[in-house]
């Protein structure tokens, strides 16, 4: 099985600031990576697709970055809103795999 | 919109059986295949299961393998997972997840809010 590694595990941050989270695979992935936002009680949210592509609908303060082995989320301009926990997943072959989650904190 | 409603979780006790459904609306259930995945406080995500547009092909993972089972009814837009010999380890919400095409891959895009199940004595 594919091993995500995400990092940080947790985050604090002020409203406004630029927001980075990593996600590194143990094998090539190639782009086939997702980034999710997930609320408490909620399901995890599909924000980021292809590593880079933002789905319909969601903010352009979100992005992606990445190929292969390493990927990076951003958050341009962080807002009271995405208070969550964030997870990469990759779908390069089954099993999909996630990594362990960053909980972002204000 | 495009909307899944698990069901079917609860407390059950070990050994047991348990059976969870999924209703899809607002898409065409039966051009997509369709994942199980289940989330813990201690183990976070893990994919439990897909089977393809036609149920035709069906995928479990190793730690459920021969005791759970995906199946799909797509006269009545319902997706389902067949747990059998319940174990306190597979404690967990249950997530149904559309996937990205009609054959087995394992791309997802939409999730449904989730089942509890507690297997507990």
């Amino acid at each position: 099985d594919i091993e995500m590694t995400q990092s940080p595990s947790s985050l604090s941050a002020s409203v406004g600031d630029r927001v980075t989270i990593t996600c590194r695979a143990s094998h090539d992935i190639s782009n086939y990576l997702n980034w999710y936002q997930q609320k408490p009680g909620k399901a995890p949210k599909l924000l980021i697709y292809d590593a880079s592509n933002l789905e319909t609908g969601v903010p352009s303060r979100f992005s992606g970055s990445g190929s292969g082995t390493d990927f990076t989320f951003t958050i341009i301009s962080l807002q009271p809103e995405d208070i969550a926990t964030y997870y990469c997943q990759h779908y390069d072959s089954l099993p999909p795999t996630f990594g362990q989650g960053t909980k972002l904190e204000i | 919109q495009v909307q899944m409603v698990e069901s079917g979780g609860g407390v059950v006790q070990p050994g047991r059986s348990l059976r969870l459904s999924c209703a899809a609306s607002g898409f065409t259930l039966s051009v997509h295949s369709m994942h199980w995945v289940r989330q813990t406080p201690g183990k976070g995500l893990e994919w439990v299961a897909v089977i393809s547009y036609d149920g035709g092909n069906k995928y479990h993972a190793d730690s459920v393998k021969g005791r759970f089972t995906i199946s799909r009814d797509n006269s009545k837009n319902t997706l389902y997972l067949e747990m059998n010999r319940l174990r306190p380890d597979d404690t967990a919400v249950y997530y149904c997840a559309r996937g990205t095409s009609g054959i087995v891959t394992p791309g997802m895009d939409v999730w449904g809010q989730g089942t509890t199940v507690a297997v507990s004595s």
